[in-house]
């Protein structure tokens, strides 16, 4: 299978609770980075996995954390979740730590209220 | 935090015609690439530029970049309904770290 797979596409939660959120990489890559998309912004840094590993963060707070898998497939969780957390969350694949091969999903669409 | 700005915003343009977008950025840079997205969802990669080239084409997009000015443009001839889409300039720092900055999008309309 090609491309990257998230999942669910959307996911409403209410102030407080907490979410996971799920990507399936493309076959043959095993780095995954997860980036938070507000509405009419650009997309910011939240981390990358590699091996199984943290490999970098953005300036996200500890409530956002990961995990990456053997089949390189990643989660995003994310725990008390506050307003401003409303955004589209998007996976990309990647080879090694190359930063021109990403290949991104569609994202998962995270409303809370 | 963004790395730049992109400029303009938003543009309007009939079919046929060019549309050119630019982007800031504030740090040294390894690669430039700009990105599309539809509608809110996935970013597509469209071109990459390293830092010690000047122009790029690829098909119907040509890419500049001054690292002197900090600043790319990537300009889509003869547009289509099609290209209807938010387009997005990103960049590695060569203060490493594997992350890509991305700018605040310019949102493109393409009319018949």
């Amino acid at each position: 299978e090609t491309g990257v797979t998230q999942s669910p596409t959307h996911l409403i939660k209410t102030r407080g609770q907490q979410v996971t959120l799920r990507c399936s990489s493309q076959s043959g890559h095993n780095t995954v980075s997860w980036y938070q998309q507000a509405l009419g912004q650009g997309p910011q840094f939240i981390f990358q996995y590699y091996r199984e590993e943290e490999n970098g963060r953005g300036n996200f707070p500890p409530r956002f954390s990961g995990l990456q898998f053997p089949n390189y497939s990643s989660e995003l969780n994310v725990n008390a979740l506050e307003l401003d957390d409303s955004a589209l969350y998007l996976c990309a694949s990647s080879l090694a730590q190359d930063l021109w091969g990403y290949t991104f999903g569609s994202g998962t669409r995270l409303t809370v209220v | 935090s963004q790395q730049g700005e992109e400029d303009p915003q938003a543009l309007s343009i009939q079919e046929g015609e060019n549309a050119t977008m630019n982007c800031s950025y504030k740090t040294s840079i390894n690669n430039l690439q700009w990105y599309r997205q539809n509608s809110g969802r996935g970013l597509v990669h469209l071109i990459l530029i390293r830092s010690n080239e000047r122009e790029k084409h690829s098909g119907r997009l040509r890419v500049t970049l001054d690292t002197s000015k900090k600043s790319s443009s990537l300009l889509i001839t003869a547009s289509r309904a099609a290209d209807t889409a938010s387009y997005f300039c990103a960049t590695d720092g060569t203060g490493g770290g594997n992350k890509l900055t991305f700018g605040t999008g310019t949102q493109l309309k393409v009319e018949l």
